[in-house]
């Protein structure tokens, strides 16, 4: 499967734990997204990164969220003391390059539940 | 600032018929790219099709077209012949040039096709 592979697909937490969601882009592709959707509601921009940057992180809560990219290996989000509130899917996404006209592929997604 | 109206959160159509999915947007961006999403149940999200905003032509991929009306800013999906399989949520998402690459989703749209 050539495409964005993202682990787990379901994870649980308790509230206070950590939870590391991971990222493997498409082949080639050296741009990384990640988004968060809640239920009943579309998908909202988290943070872009580019091998070993991170370009825009707008959309990132500034406390307990934090995402890399390195140079070998996949991209994680990690969120730290995840509460009730952080229950999403959280989808990652990759393209080719940062040309806009270039689609953002996703992965399934990492359905993240905290009891 | 940027945003993405789809203003039918649910739609029905009749198996085989044609169907208009509707997306206004809001930039003050002259070089921006429209693009649809689908998801199914199953929650992943699979791309369909793209319009830049120079693009003379409206985008089409199979039994998808684009509608693209520049000057009202819309950018409305036509699922040709419709099938079961094409009972989904539908997400219009709308990219800027220039140095941010994120997405900006609408709320979608539940379409339910109907034997």
């Amino acid at each position: 499967n050539a495409g964005v592979m993202q682990n787990p697909r379901h994870l649980v937490r308790r509230r206070g734990q950590e939870a590391r969601l991971r990222c493997s882009p498409m082949k080639g592709h050296s741009h990384v997204y990640w988004y968060r959707q809640l239920p009943e509601e579309g998908l909202k921009f988290m943070v872009y990164l580019q091998k070993e940057n991170i370009i825009d992180e707008s959309g990132m809560p500034k406390e307990r969220f934090s995402a890399e990219f390195p140079k070998e290996g996949p991209s994680i989000l990690r969120i730290q003391q995840v509460v009730r509130g952080d229950s999403a899917a959280y989808f990652c996404a990759s393209s080719p390059t940062k040309a806009h006209d270039q689609p953002q592929h996703f992965g399934d997604g990492t359905r993240l539940s905290i009891l | 600032a940027q945003k993405i109206t789809q203003t039918q959160p649910g739609m029905f159509v009749q198996e085989k018929e044609a169907v208009t999915l509707d997306c206004t947007y809001d930039t003050s961006d002259p070089s921006y790219g429209l693009f649809w999403y689908k998801q199914p149940s199953s929650g992943e999200m699979i791309f369909l099709i793209y319009q830049g905003s120079y693009d003379q032509q409206n985008a089409t991929e199979g039994r998808y077209s684009l509608n693209f009306q520049k000057a009202r800013k819309s950018a409305n999906l036509v699922i040709s012949a419709s099938q079961l399989g094409d009972s989904a949520m539908y997400f219009c998402a709308m990219r800027e040039g220039g140095a941010t690459n994120k997405l900006i989703f609408g709320t979608g749209t539940l379409l339910a096709v109907q034997p």
